[in-house]
């Protein structure tokens, strides 16, 4: 079964403290990995694609990453304003279907 | 370019009614999917619409249903509505595979 796992599900952080957040696939053929970031109240707002292994893409502090199982999210010095759900999600190219984890909440404090 | 753009933003309803939940998507985005967040369960797929056809359906009852017309536009219809209907819905619309989230509905059944 397809299937997206997220961790750790919530991260408390310092300001100006990196770190990583995981996101672990097992799907049957992946057309895509997407990254959004989520705050309360509102709708995913895009951040990364990643369509194969070794691939990175950076937005300012974020950086995403991507092996045959997982990707992860890097992010460097956060600041509070990047306090959100950070959600992972695979297009599986047998079904076409979008998976969502269930986020991980990240809390920068300053 | 205006994004996606769902109505009504909010709405209460009680058990055994039934509502309708529109969206339309980024201009020129032929593809319109549906999804059903909460706490508990996170983003779940609903189903997706392309050129007015169906292409995907999420495991949900037949009481959630779904078109999208030639312009586009999305509705999303639930009849009898159950307290557990409560929820987040949201509403993306892709061109190639990059989805692109509305600001969601947030309804409410007492």
């Amino acid at each position: 079964e397809d299937q997206v796992t997220q961790s750790p599900e919530a991260l408390r952080l310092q300001e100006g403290e990196s770190s990583s957040l995981n996101c672990s696939y097992t799907v049957s053929g992946l057309r895509g990995l997407f990254w959004y970031r989520q705050d309360p109240g509102k709708g995913p707002e895009f951040l990364f694609t990643l369509y194969s292994a070794g691939e990175e893409k950076e937005k300012e502090r974020l950086k995403a990453t991507l092996t045959k199982k997982e990707s992860f999210l890097h992010i460097t010095a956060p600041k509070p304003e990047d306090s959100a759900t950070y959600l992972c999600a695979v297009l599986t190219s047998g079904t076409y279907k979008y998976i969502f984890g269930t986020g991980t909440r990240l809390k920068v404090l300053a | 370019k205006a994004g996606v753009t769902q109505t009504p933003r909010y709405l209460i309803k009680t058990r055994g009614q039934q509502v309708t939940l529109s969206c339309s998507p980024i201009s020129g985005h032929r593809s319109v999917s549906w999804y059903q967040q909460t706490p508990g369960q996170g983003l779940q797929f609903l189903f997706e619409y392309f050129s007015e056809t169906q292409r995907n359906k999420g495991n949900f009852p037949g009481r959630f249903s779904g078109r999208q017309f030639s312009n586009s536009r999305s509705e999303m219809n639930v009849s009898t509505l159950e307290l557990g209907d409560s929820a987040l819905y949201l509403c993306a619309s892709s061109s190639d595979n990059e989805q692109f989230f509305g600001p969601g509905t947030r309804l409410t059944v007492l």
